[in-house]
């Protein structure tokens, strides 16, 4: 499997509350993803990453900023916990954004905001 | 975002049957790929479509990206239990990928 991981897998938080979600990767990738997982939705683009200190948000990056200081690691961050933001988390990577080739992804984190 | 229609958005089959799903949408993509994810794990890659009119095969399950462009369609023959999870489209678009909202399969025994 790709040497991709989550951490952690799983992480209950209360309303208001700063929560980091963290991707990491041994495969040297240029791109990074993050997505949010929720019925009805699938999968949608929180923020992504083309290079190390490189970001660009996705569609749904309200409330959600990411950090990427090591080509290895890339941050989710809630600044400010809702419950709206109860979701699944996956990280992605990809080799290169535009050919087409896939992502690979994390096993996820499930967070919950009470 | 980029609106991606799959359907149906369940199966109920037996095992040994075939299946067919598709994934639809209102705009054109440059690729198309099929992801297959079972509980608690991540989304994994099926088969990746790069060109319209595209057919591949991946063991048994075959994959057509769709003159249009618009969509995309995925069979899979001769089902087995282990074939049961979440089938996800996904097209391309510029520099990213959109989802669709999944087909959950169950295979019967």
């Amino acid at each position: 499997d790709a040497g991709i991981t989550q951490s952690p897998r799983h992480k209950v938080t209360e309303t208001g509350t700063p929560v980091t979600l963290r991707c990491h990767q041994t495969e040297n990738h240029r791109y990074m993803y993050w997505y949010r997982q929720d019925p009805g939705h699938g999968l949608r683009l929180i923020h992504y990453s083309y290079g190390v200190k490189d970001t660009d948000k996705g569609e749904v990056s309200d409330g959600y900023s990411v950090s990427r200081s090591k080509t290895e690691d890339f941050l989710l961050t809630l600044e400010s916990a809702t419950s709206s933001q109860t979701s699944v988390y996956f990280c992605a990577i990809s080799e290169s954004g535009r050919n087409g080739y896939g992502y690979t992804f994390g096993s996820g984190t499930r967070l919950t905001v009470v | 975002g980029q609106q991606l229609n799959q359907s149906p958005q369940s199966m109920f089959i037996q095992e040994g049957e075939d299946v067919s799903m598709n994934c639809t949408s209102s705009s054109i993509f440059n690729t198309w790929l099929w992801y297959k994810q079972d509980p608690g794990e991540g989304p994994v890659l099926l088969i990746a479509l790069y060109k319209a009119g595209e057919l591949t095969s991946n063991g048994r399950l075959t994959a057509q990206f769709g003159i249009t462009r618009k969509d995309s369609f995925l069979n899979i023959s001769a089902s087995i239990p282990s074939d049961v999870g979440i089938y996800f489209c996904a097209g391309r678009t510029g520099n990213q990928f959109y989802f669709g909202t999944g087909t959950s399969l169950t295979v019967i025994p």
